[in-house]
């Protein structure tokens, strides 16, 4: 299986801030990486897939960037409504698995 | 934009055998990825395995000795049997579609399972 590790487990920041994630893969899995924001008692939300492509509908604060292992999500200016958790996740080979979570929380 | 909605009973015996339903609203059900993911209390996101027109499916490792995933186009659904359950199949099970270029577009709003005496 591939191994998604995502850093840090949690972050603090202000509203307004500039806020990078990172998400390493176990082997290399090309452009095939997705993030995604998770609020409470909600299913995930896609906001970004082929690591760069960011979906429609999104804002465009939320960027990816990366390929091979090496993945980044940046909020530019984080907002209120964006302090919830986020995933990365690969599909590059079965099993896709996902990382275990960024949690945003407010400073 | 497609919508899914998961069903199925929220508390099963340990042992016994888990059955959800996904329904979805509209558009094509043929040519396209159809998946169940599930999160523990608390924890992160595990994907179960999906299905593939009515004949391909594929699953974890992890539980492919104990997973069937279905598809019944006629009725607009596909279904997750998870046989003998046990208490760390608690959890949020969730039914999506992913599309290409390969990502999860679509979720239903999830359905809370626990596996319980």
């Amino acid at each position: 299986d591939i191994r998604m590790t995502q850093s840090p487990s949690s972050l603090s920041a202000s509203v307004g801030d500039r806020v990078t994630l990172t998400c390493r893969a176990s082997q290399s899995i090309g452009t095939f990486l997705s993030w995604y924001q998770q609020k409470p008692g909600k299913a995930p939300k896609v906001l970004i897939y082929g690591a760069s492509i960011l979906k429609s509908g999104v804002p465009s604060r939320f960027s990816g960037s990366g390929s091979g292992t090496d993945f980044t999500l940046t909020i530019s200016s984080l907002q209120p409504e964006d302090f919830t958790t986020y995933y990365c996740q690969q599909s590059s080979r079965t099993p896709w698995t996902f990382g275990q979570g960024t949690k945003v929380e407010i400073k | 934009q497609v919508q899914l909605q998961e069903s199925g009973p929220g508390l099963v015996r340990p042992s016994e055998t888990l059955s959800l339903t996904c329904s979805v609203s509209e558009g094509s059900m043929t040519n396209t990825y159809w998946n169940w993911i599930r999160q523990p209390p608390g924890k992160g996101l595990e994907w179960i395995g999906y299905v593939y027109d009515t004949e391909s499916a594929k699953y974890n490792p992890s539980l492919k000795s104990r997973v069937t995933i279905s598809l019944d186009t006629s009725r607009s659904q596909f279904s997750l049997i998870l046989h003998s359950v046990i208490a760390a199949d608690t959890a949020l099970y969730y039914c999506a579609r992913f599309e290409p270029p390969y990502h999860f577009d679509s979720w239903g709003p999830g359905t809370l399972v626990t596996v319980s005496s």
